[in-house]
């Protein structure tokens, strides 16, 4: 079945470094691929996300591009904040279904 | 703008008691869905509902019932509470289109006792 894998956290990092959060997926069909971002006490909100092969997707400074030949989605920043401080999730629907990795929390340091 | 209301925030149950968990949203989204958080799962699937009067199960159905009577309501009823079901349960919704963007609610923090 449909799948994501993640990279395990969590994450610790100096302000102003760089971030990579390893994504791979598994899915029959062809999925559209989402970064979702999670701050403490409050639900899911959408960070960026791809629809069909080689698009990167963008936002706040995030990027990730969909990759069909590694089938992945890594997200990278290029110069983390310390306000990036949250749980990061991968997910992809190919229809009336989501899946979502485990997460990985990043702390940002100043 | 109110987006995807999820009430209550917190609750704790006894065993075997049973309680719903509400949902609305005020954005015409057709498709709603109920997800379980628990550390290091991620986020599971437990229900979801493409329109008014369908619903269909997820990744973990068990212990759970769902019903859509209006598009704006996707309420989730645990008939006999287990500690398993100890989580913090998210309901979601999307806009048509096939977009995929879900929004999600607050959250509602259950314990089983």
């Amino acid at each position: 079945g449909d799948s994501v894998t993640q990279m395990e956290g969590p994450v610790t990092l100096s302000e102003e470094a760089f971030l990579t959060i390893n994504c791979t997926y598994t899915a029959t069909g062809y999925p559209s691929l989402f970064w979702y971002v999670q701050y403490p006490g409050e639900g899911l909100q959408l960070l960026l996300k791809a629809t069909k092969a080689d698009d990167k997707g963008s936002n706040k400074g995030f990027e990730a591009t969909y990759r069909k030949e590694t089938t992945s989605f890594h997200l990278e920043k290029g110069s983390v904040q310390v306000s990036d401080s949250a749980v990061y999730f991968c997910a992809l629907t190919t229809g009336n279904q989501f899946y979502f990795g485990t997460g990985t929390s990043l702390t940002v340091i100043p | 703008n109110a987006g995807v209301t999820q009430t209550p925030k917190f609750q704790v149950l006894k065993t075997g008691q049973s309680m719903t968990l509400q949902c609305a949203q005020d954005m015409n989204h057709e498709y709603m869905s109920w997800y379980r958080q628990d550390p290091g799962m991620g986020l599971r699937l437990i229900h979801y509902s493409v329109g008014a009067g369908i619903t269909d199960q997820g990744e973990v159905p068990n212990g759970y019932n769902v019903s859509r009577s209006t598009t704006e309501d996707f309420p989730l009823r645990l008939l006999s509470a287990a500690p398993s079901q100890t989580s913090v349960y998210f309901c979601a919704s999307s806009p048509p289109g096939g977009t995929g963007e879900l929004f999600f609610g607050e959250g509602s923090r259950l314990t089983v006792l």
